[in-house]
């Protein structure tokens, strides 16, 4: 099962862009990474996914190298309301090997946005 | 459109007393089912997993259990809480079946206190 490992904190500024990197050195094949974005008291919820290279969606982006041993969420010009804890995840499709379908979470990133 | 359903929001139970969190998925079929815990400025823990009817894992050995008596209903229980029992316990689904990895869906959390 890859074990990931994320900064515990990062502070940032609004309007600034954000990069939170994430080490995967023991992923597997049909792993994908994910990342998750949890406020207090809520459930985490889905940012954005990817397998390789650069996937880019309308909240963030998420750089892949080739070597897939590590990744980075960029979340251009944050806000306040992007306080949270960020969650970095890699696991393979049901019946695709890897982690079987469960899902381990690591302790995350806690981003504090500041004025 | 898949929905998930977690209840009750919060709970406060003494030691030694029963517990029961119900969790229900509408929407979709054979989802892969999870139960979390947070404990107070703590990651998420995952408790249990179940890829079907009756097939539960453990990935934490303690004083809880989990059932899952119909496709889309999962359950988490213990027949006598402990005072570290007490944290915010999240239910999620997601579909890891095909070529295509989806991303987990989390419910609004149970807040339990033991006293």
């Amino acid at each position: 099962l890859a074990k990931t490992t994320q900064p515990i904190s990062m502070d940032s500024y609004e309007g600034q862009e954000v990069n939170i990197t994430c080490s995967h050195n023991n992923i597997a094949t049909n792993d994908y990474i994910t990342w998750y974005q949890q406020f207090p008291s809520q459930g985490p919820r889905f940012i954005i996914q990817g397998y390789k290279t650069k996937v880019t969606n309308e909240v963030a982006s998420l750089f892949i190298p080739a070597d897939r041993k590590s990744s980075t969420l960029s979340l251009p010009r944050v806000s306040l309301s992007d306080t949270a804890v960020y969650y970095c995840l890699v696991a393979a499709p049901r019946g695709y090997g890897g982690s079987q379908g469960n899902l381990i979470f690591g302790k995350g990133t806690k981003l504090s946005v500041k004025p | 459109s898949q929905t998930i359903h977690q209840w009750p929001a919060t709970l406060v139970q003494p030691v030694g007393s029963p517990l029961s969190l119900e969790c229900t998925v509408e929407g979709t079929s054979n989802p892969n089912l999870y139960w979390y815990r947070q404990a107070a400025g703590r990651g998420l823990q995952l408790l249990f997993y179940s890829v079907g009817i009756g097939q539960i894992s453990s990935e934490v050995p303690q004083n809880l259990s989990a059932s899952r008596p119909q496709d889309r209903q999962f359950i988490l229980s213990s027949k006598k809480l402990l005072l570290s029992d007490s944290g915010f316990y999240l239910c999620a689904w997601s579909l890891f079946g095909g070529i295509v990895h989806t991303e987990a869906f989390f419910g609004q959390g149970t807040r339990l206190t033991v006293v």
